[in-house]
């Protein structure tokens, strides 16, 4: 069964500290790839997205990601975080034969310590 | 920016009675899911929706469950009987072109069966 994989649970940094979440998912198969993060409260945001073509994706808010498909990774990364980073970013796949189910990680909930 | 709206967002329930989750979608999109975080566990996808009927359903999505646009602009989720263990944030989400555009999420709903 497809699966994603998030390598750490709870991430904890100072601010100004770099970022890298850690994203795998096990599927032979072309596929789309998203990143969401939850802010306390709030609904699912779209922080970035791979669908093709350059494989270094940039998004909102200064995040980056990139997709390394030998290794079937998706790695997110932010070079100086904030505060306002504080939050559960999720790693999804959605599979091109099967466009409608999004295959979501299990989280990784990032502490930012001001 | 246009948004996924849902309602309500808490909504308790008695063990054993229907529910119904409201949705309205972006205007123009054309496909709707729903989606289910049970506390402390991965989003889970439920059921896609698309030209007024089910295209793609999770093994969860069991009789128990069903789906509905009554109208031009809502999408509902009803359980008929619900248990203990349905309690969970339910996240409705839509999308205009699913295989080349990432799903917008609402807010959710969060159910808490007694």
């Amino acid at each position: 069964a497809q699966s994603v994989s998030q390598h750490n649970h709870h991430v904890i940094l100072s601010e100004a500290a770099s970022l890298e979440l850690g994203c795998n998912y096990s599927y032979g198969g072309t596929v789309n790839l998203f990143w969401y993060v939850q802010y306390p409260g709030q609904h699912l945001q779209l922080l970035l997205k791979y669908f093709s073509g350059d494989p270094l994706v940039k998004g909102i808010k200064g995040f980056e990601a990139e997709f390394i498909k030998s290794k079937f990774s998706f790695n997110l990364r932010k070079p100086s975080v904030q505060w306002s980073d504080t939050a559960e970013y999720f790693c999804a796949v959605n599979l091109k034969t099967s466009y409608d189910k999004v295959i979501f990680g299990p989280g990784t909930s990032l502490s930012v310590i001001p | 920016e246009p948004e996924v709206t849902q309602t309500p967002s808490h909504q308790v329930t008695q063990m054993g009675q229907e529910v119904i989750l409201r949705c309205v979608p972006i205007s123009n999109h054309l496909y709707f899911y729903w989606y289910r975080q049970i506390l402390g566990q991965k989003v889970e996808f439920l059921v896609s929706f698309y030209n007024n009927e089910i295209s793609e359903k999770s093994e969860i999505f069991d009789d128990q469950f069903s789906v509905e646009r009554p109208d031009g602009s809502n999408f509902t989720l009803k359980i008929r009987s619900t248990k203990l263990e349905d309690s969970a944030m339910y996240f409705c989400a839509s999308n205009l072109d699913r295989g080349h555009q990432p799903q917008h999420f609402g807010d959710g709903t969060r159910l808490s069966i007694l």
